[in-house]
């Protein structure tokens, strides 16, 4: 099983509309980043989280934290056809001094002009 | 500014030749390195990284090999390509110190035929 469990798998949404992307983990986050990416293209780092109750806006797109550290939301607000794409929640695992990172399956974002 | 390279964008390979996906890094020193294969539908799977010159970590046994043969190249090789090696295949960079996000190189569309 995944060890970050993003939801929903995909959504389309009209254009104007608010939206929630939730990513759930099975252990405590020590830092949970949020990505976008397009088709065919690399992954564009959006916001990183680190501290419980934490959250972070960047133009129309708001990410929290929650206290227990295991569970993260993306918000949209006001949808627009330029935030269509495929969103991914992140997290490293500490390991010996090393940083080993993982990523949910990602949620396919469609907004409708 | 830090900056990431890879190529090729695009590769076409019969089954059995040989691979190699090149990946540099600019504009940082002693850079993890990262390798992640992403299939259709599926979430980021991490091939291997890497935290200092000819050090490699494998995370899943398989028929691809990395090798770091200076400070901010990685390589992705296979000395003969099966199907199931077709994907996108995703470079990426993170410095060494605690909760630094990766940053994406844009992806290599492999396909075996």
């Amino acid at each position: 099983s995944q060890e970050l469990e993003q939801s929903p798998q995909s959504l389309i949404v009209q254009e104007g509309k608010n939206l929630t992307i939730n990513c759930t983990s099975s252990k405590t986050l020590y830092g949970l980043y949020w990505y976008k990416q397009k088709y065919g293209e690399g992954l564009i780092f959006l916001m990183m989280l680190q501290k419980g109750g934490e959250e972070k806006s960047h133009e129309k797109i708001t990410a929290k934290l929650d206290e227990k550290k295991q569970q993260s939301s993306l918000h949209i607000t006001a949808s627009q056809p330029s935030h269509a794409g495929i969103y991914l929640c992140g997290a490293d695992r500490r390991n010996s001094g090393t940083y080993k990172y993982i990523f949910g399956t990602g949620t396919r974002l469609k907004v409708l002009a | 500014s830090q900056t990431i390279h890879q190529w090729p964008a695009t590769l076409v390979q019969p089954v059995g030749s040989p691979l190699s996906l090149e990946c540099t890094v600019e504009g940082t020193s002693n850079p993890n390195l990262y390798w992640y294969r992403q299939a259709a539908g599926r979430g980021l799977q991490l091939l291997f990284y890497s935290v200092g010159i000819g050090q490699i970590s494998s995370e899943v046994p398989q028929n691809l090999s990395a090798s770091r043969p200076q400070d901010r190249q990685f390589i992705l090789s296979s000395k003969k390509l099966l199907l199931s090696d077709s994907g996108f295949y995703l470079c990426a960079w993170s410095v060494i110190h605690l909760n630094s996000p990766l940053h994406f190189g844009n992806g290599t569309r492999l396909t075996v035929t």
